[in-house]
């Protein structure tokens, strides 16, 4: 699996917009970007995940760049409850694990 | 909404002795994972699991550990003869299949003595 950088943390204010980079610059034409998030020590949620273009759904929006070296999670308007560590993770298709790095650690700011 | 559910919450064990963390996946999910998490420290898969076999395991998933379905329902880990080291978070995962998102249960805490 493509191996990823982000940033270990980032702090962002209550309703702003977080936006949490993340590069994979030696992903796989078939590989998956997918983002998961751990809130302090529970299961680590789904977030997100995309190919090649740009996905949105209720959590988030993930912008994957043209030539696929990077990509970026947007959460539009942070809550408090927001705050976590949040995993960038590439993979292939198929029945393969994650493989989970550091993550960013998001603090949310009243 | 459908949930991974996982049981005991807290198990506490001395040194030694053998340890069943219990998991119901999503109903009709047919892959199956068990990661770990040392405190402070990255989520590492363990073993994947699928139509009655492994499919993976990792380095950590030695002798010591086994994993069972069985029922149509609950996923196992067991560990034969616990060490301090085996101290963690365990945690369940299922899909249905890629590139679905793996589902993650809350979580088991293990605490070796």
């Amino acid at each position: 699996d493509a191996k990823t950088t982000q940033p270990p943390s980032m702090d962002c204010a209550e309703g702003r917009a977080a936006n949490l980079p993340c590069n994979h610059s030696t992903i796989s034409g078939n590989e998956y970007v997918y983002w998961y998030r751990q809130i302090h020590s529970q299961g680590p949620q789904y977030i997100i995940h995309g190919l090649k273009n740009n996905e949105t759904n209720e959590m988030a929006s993930l912008i994957i760049t043209e030539d696929r070296k990077s990509s970026t999670l947007i959460l539009p308007h942070a809550t408090l409850r927001d705050t976590a560590v949040y995993y960038c993770i590439v993979r292939f298709s198929g029945n393969t694990p994650l493989v989970f790095g550091k993550g960013t650690r998001l603090s949310v700011i009243a | 909404e459908p949930e991974v559910t996982q049981t005991p919450s807290h198990q506490v064990t001395q040194m030694g002795q053998e340890v069943i963390l219990r998991c119901v996946p999503i109903s009709n999910h047919l892959y199956f994972y068990w990661y770990r998490q040392i405190l402070g420290q990255k989520v590492e898969f363990l073993v994947s699991f699928y139509n009655n076999e492994i499919s993976e395991k990792s380095e950590i998933f030695d002798d010591q550990f086994s994993v069972e379905r069985p029922d149509g329902s609950n996923f196992t880990l067991k560990i034969r003869s616990t060490k301090l080291e085996d101290s963690a978070m365990y945690f369940c995962a299922s899909f249905l299949t890629s590139p679905y998102e793996q589902y993650f249960g809350p979580g088991t805490r293990l605490t070796v003595t």
